[in-house]
């Protein structure tokens, strides 16, 4: 979706090294979402947003941190990474007065 | 641990033939959703189903709710070969929160 927008979209870092994903929409919503997919175990919920400043922990938020300093952005950081954390990451958004959530394209990230 | 789990993990069917996906969930939900994910891209959003609902329909879908036995299908009638991609059931909590767990999926292939 166009109107979720990832980047990088694709990246390779070594161990240890901080990385950051970033996430930007043009949607208006004000709540904004990380997930990690691995083969075969679906989607799993890093952390989430629901304002500006708002941050709240998912199902595996150990290992990252996020960033909401505007409506518009939510920035995943890895301060340290490690080859565990190599998969495929997906932004997402949704509203108040709806439950769809929109997807950004992913970043897929290799950790060497 | 995930709060859906689709079954069968992976469907191999024929152009033309109906298509059958199961979720189950563990606690109580204020709606069901249901996604699509073509290999390896974001996920889209394919229909929403309210606790309070039984039955939707949205074109060649059909999306069932049981939430006595916490539990979901997906029907895909007359499938066609741009049918192949992976289907997610996510599940909203109550509360006003949007927040969604998202099941492993089912990977459906549609032969021509």
């Amino acid at each position: 979706d166009a109107d979720v927008t990832q980047t990088p979209r694709n990246r390779i870092t070594k161990t240890g090294k901080r990385i950051m994903l970033e996430c930007s929409q043009t949607k208006g919503h004000d709540r904004m979402y990380w997930y990690r997919q691995d083969p075969g175990l679906g989607l799993r919920l890093i952390y989430y947003s629901f304002d500006v400043k708002d941050i709240n922990k998912g199902e595996i938020s150990d290992g990252y941190s996020v960033s909401r300093q505007a409506q518009a952005k939510f920035s995943l950081s890895l301060e340290s990474a490690i080859p565990n954390q190599t998969a495929l990451y997906f932004c997402a958004t949704s509203d108040q007065g709806s439950a769809q959530a929109f997807f950004g394209q992913g970043t897929r990230l290799t950790v060497v | 641990s995930q709060q859906g789990e689709e079954d069968p993990q992976a469907l191999s069917i024929q152009e033309g033939e109906n298509a059958t996906m199961n979720c189950s969930y563990k606690t109580s939900i204020n709606n069901l959703q249901w996604y699509r994910q073509n290999s390896g891209r974001g996920l889209v959003h394919l229909i929403l189903i309210r606790s309070n609902e039984r039955e939707k329909h949205s074109g060649r879908l059909r999306v069932t709710l049981d939430t006595s036995k916490k539990s979901s299908s997906l029907l895909i009638t007359a499938s066609r070969a741009a049918d192949t991609a992976s289907y997610f059931c996510a599940t909203g909590f109550s509360g006003g929160y949007n927040k969604l767990i998202f099941g492993a999926g089912t990977r459906l292939a549609v032969h021509p």
